[in-house]
């Protein structure tokens, strides 16, 4: 069965420091979006990406992240210059169509910044 | 703007005994409701789905769901808990946009 995989799975950074998340959604797919769980709190939205551009994003999807396809395969989550509180579970999730059809996840990259 | 909550935090229950998750949710209109499950290390995996229709559906692994509208709920239920059940289960609602918006969770925990 096809899933969606996510590399790496923890990721220890300085705070300051970039990282770049990555994933690979479901190859039929056309809808790609990123969540984060802190530790002990719910999964929250980041993003949605359609089409090569972003359909939607949360107020934490702030001017530190960014998302990319930068290829037929990949889908990047980039923070530019980490906090602390980015500490994280990052997961990716991908979609055949948009509104509201399944969404699947990936086993999630676990961001640590010190 | 849409919510979900789950009252409960955590629950145990011992196999073989039934099982109910609460979830109430707050949208507008018709939402579109999910149940995700999430096993220690694990990603999100989808138990079931309620779009439109039937409002008792049926999912994996032996869940099911029912849509109240009158109550704002789609609690989770399993007549038989096995061992293998213990995780966090999220409910989560959509709107007319792409993104899930969960609840806290609830972590189940079975005694044999």
């Amino acid at each position: 069965e096809p899933e969606v995989t996510q590399t790496p799975s923890h990721q220890v950074t300085q705070m300051g420091q970039e990282v770049i998340l990555r994933c690979v959604p479901i190859s039929n797919h056309l809808y790609f979006y990123w969540y984060r769980q802190i530790l002990g709190q719910k999964v929250e939205f980041l993003v949605s990406f359609y089409n090569n551009e972003i359909s939607e994003k949360s107020e934490i999807f702030d001017d530190q992240f960014s998302v990319e396809r930068p290829d037929g395969s990949n889908f990047t989550l980039k923070i530019r210059s980490t906090k602390l509180e980015d500490s994280a579970m990052y997961f990716c999730a991908s979609s055949v169509l948009g509104l509201s059809d399944t969404q699947y996840f990936g086993p999630g990259t676990r961001l640590t910044v010190l | 703007a849409q919510s979900v909550t789950q009252p409960d935090i955590h629950i145990t229950v011992s196999e073989g005994a039934s099982l109910e998750l609460r979830c109430n949710y707050s949208y507008g209109a018709t939402p579109y409701l999910f149940w995700y499950v999430q096993s220690p290390g694990q990603g999100l995996q989808l138990l079931l789905k309620y779009f439109s229709g039937d409002t008792l559906v049926q999912g994996i692994k032996g869940f099911e769901a029912e849509f109240k509208r009158s109550q704002s709920s789609f609690n989770l239920r399993k007549p038989s808990v096995h061992w293998s059940d213990a995780a966090e289960y999220f409910c989560a609602v959509a709107g007319t946009a792409s993104k899930l918006t969960f609840g806290t969770g609830t972590r189940l925990q079975v005694t044999l």
